[in-house]
């Protein structure tokens, strides 16, 4: 079955950087955009961008620009989006998503299962 | 960036009720929108997509309307394990934008 398998938990000190993996089975891995979204504790979804796995192409809500960046590697089915400079603020479940779209919609269809990344000193 | 303004964000109603969540965006997303479901600890699932389509598996007591600016998820008589959060999405626009979440609690 379709399927997005994430990393496990990180607890990282202010200013480090995290690298979470995201490794997709059961479909045409580069099919499909692959979006980041982040849920802070007992807060709302917030999206961060999305990578294309069959051409690299990202696109990175400006927020996150200089900040976040988002890779893949092909051969294992696997995406990866590594945030740099971590604040306390950025404590939060991360969830790679798979997107689906056509002429009248683009919406995200498959989730994988969150990491959460805790940033404290 | 397009603001995403859903409402109420709590709502409290029993087993077999019918309820309505609305969802304002700021400027026209056109169909570009999508409902999810979150139950506490997990991922958002896809309930609607592009307005008014039923996501395969989702039971047909969930619904969605609208275009524009102006959107509803309606679900007709509420069953215990409706009793989670929703949030609506648009994308029209990246950046991506979320409404800030609809809890429904048990009356």
């Amino acid at each position: 079955q379709v399927q997005l398998v994430q990393s496990g938990a990180e607890v990282k000190k202010p200013g480090a950087s995290v690298k979470v993996s995201c490794r997709a089975s059961g479909y045409t891995f580069t099919n499909y955009d692959i979006n980041w979204v982040r849920q802070a504790p007992g807060q709302g979804l917030e999206w961060l961008g999305w990578i294309n796995p069959s051409s690299g192409g990202t696109n990175t809500a400006q927020k996150f620009q200089g900040r976040v960046t988002m890779t893949r590697d092909t051969s294992i089915t696997t995406v990866y989006m590594e945030v740099s400079r971590l604040k306390s603020d950025d404590t939060a479940v991360y969830f790679c998503a798979r997107a689906v779209r056509s002429r009248t919609y683009w919406a995200v269809d498959v989730w994988g299962q969150g990491t959460t990344v805790t940033v404290s000193s | 960036d397009i603001q995403m303004t859903q409402s109420p964000s709590s709502l409290s109603a029993s087993v077999g009720d019918r309820v309505t969540i609305t969802c304002r965006a700021s400027e026209s997303v056109s169909t570009f929108l999508n409902w999810y479901q979150q139950k506490p600890g997990k991922a958002p699932e896809l309930l609607i997509y592009g307005a008014s389509s039923l996501q395969s598996g989702v039971p047909l007591r969930f619904s969605g309307s609208g275009s524009g600016t102006e959107f509803t998820l309606t679900i007709t008589t509420l069953q215990p394990e409706d009793f989670v959060s929703y949030y609506c999405h648009q994308t029209y626009n990246p950046p991506w934008t979320f409404g800030q979440g609809t809890k429904l609690e048990i009356k």
